[in-house]
């Protein structure tokens, strides 16, 4: 079955921790997103990436990082940088960056101890 | 004022009532996205619109673009409807597209 996966469910982070979000598509598409979503808010674009190699910072891209070095996976790092890091995480991708129907995966959510 | 509005932002009903939530934004955009949250915080895709009307099953999405509305309606509703519905609308910032979300709607559907 195609689909998206990410990987944990749940993370817990100490303080000045980096940590590392997995994410999976064997859709074959070729843009990615990570979208970070907080209570009463809505989703917001932490960075997205058009092909293999390549990605660009969205709205909130202070205090994460990410790589995209295969087409099926788009790794997401918070970073110690990141003084809020608790919140739900969603990775999605696309046939294109002009943004088609976004398929989605069913999300991390990061704690903080 | 966010750019995308939803109303109502929570929302009750009795399984079998029709049900309409509506979307309302200020920008110019290019395509209008339903999308539904389930509790476990999956995200699924419901309609893609940048004109007229779209129907799947009990699902109807309308978008009037000179008004800057769209609505999403559910007829005979169910509990397994009951879900957070979202609006996020995709405009087009120079070379780049966009997608702009609203807060969502929180459906209940009881028997």
């Amino acid at each position: 079955d195609g689909g998206i996966t990410q990987s944990p469910k749940y993370l817990f982070r100490k303080e000045g921790q980096n940590v590392t979000l997995s994410c999976e598509q064997n859709l074959n598409h070729d843009a990615m997103y990570w979208y970070r979503q907080d209570p009463g808010q809505g989703l917001r674009l932490i960075y997205y990436s058009q092909i293999v190699n390549d990605f660009q910072k969205g709205d909130i891209a202070e205090g994460y990082s990410v790589s995209r070095e295969k087409k099926e996976s788009f790794p997401l790092t918070v970073t110690s940088a990141q003084k809020n890091p608790t919140a739900f995480y969603l990775c999605a991708s696309s046939i294109d960056r002009d943004l088609e129907t976004q398929y989605f995966g069913p999300g991390t959510r990061l704690l903080v101890l | 004022k966010n750019e995308v509005e939803q109303s109502p932002q929570n929302l009750t009903a009795q399984e079998g009532e029709f049900i309409t939530i509506n979307c309302s934004y200020s920008v110019g955009i290019s395509a209008l996205h339903w999308l539904q949250q389930h509790p476990g915080g999956g995200i699924v895709s419901l309609f893609m619109l940048s004109s007229g009307k779209k129907k799947h099953g009990r699902l109807i999405a309308t978008i009037n673009i000179q008004e800057k509305h769209s609505s999403l309606h559910i007829t005979a509703s169910h509990p397994r409807d009951s879900a957070v519905y979202i609006c996020a609308v995709r405009s087009n910032t120079g070379t780049a597209s966009k997608l702009t979300f609203g807060t969502g709607t929180r459906l209940q559907v009881t028997l």
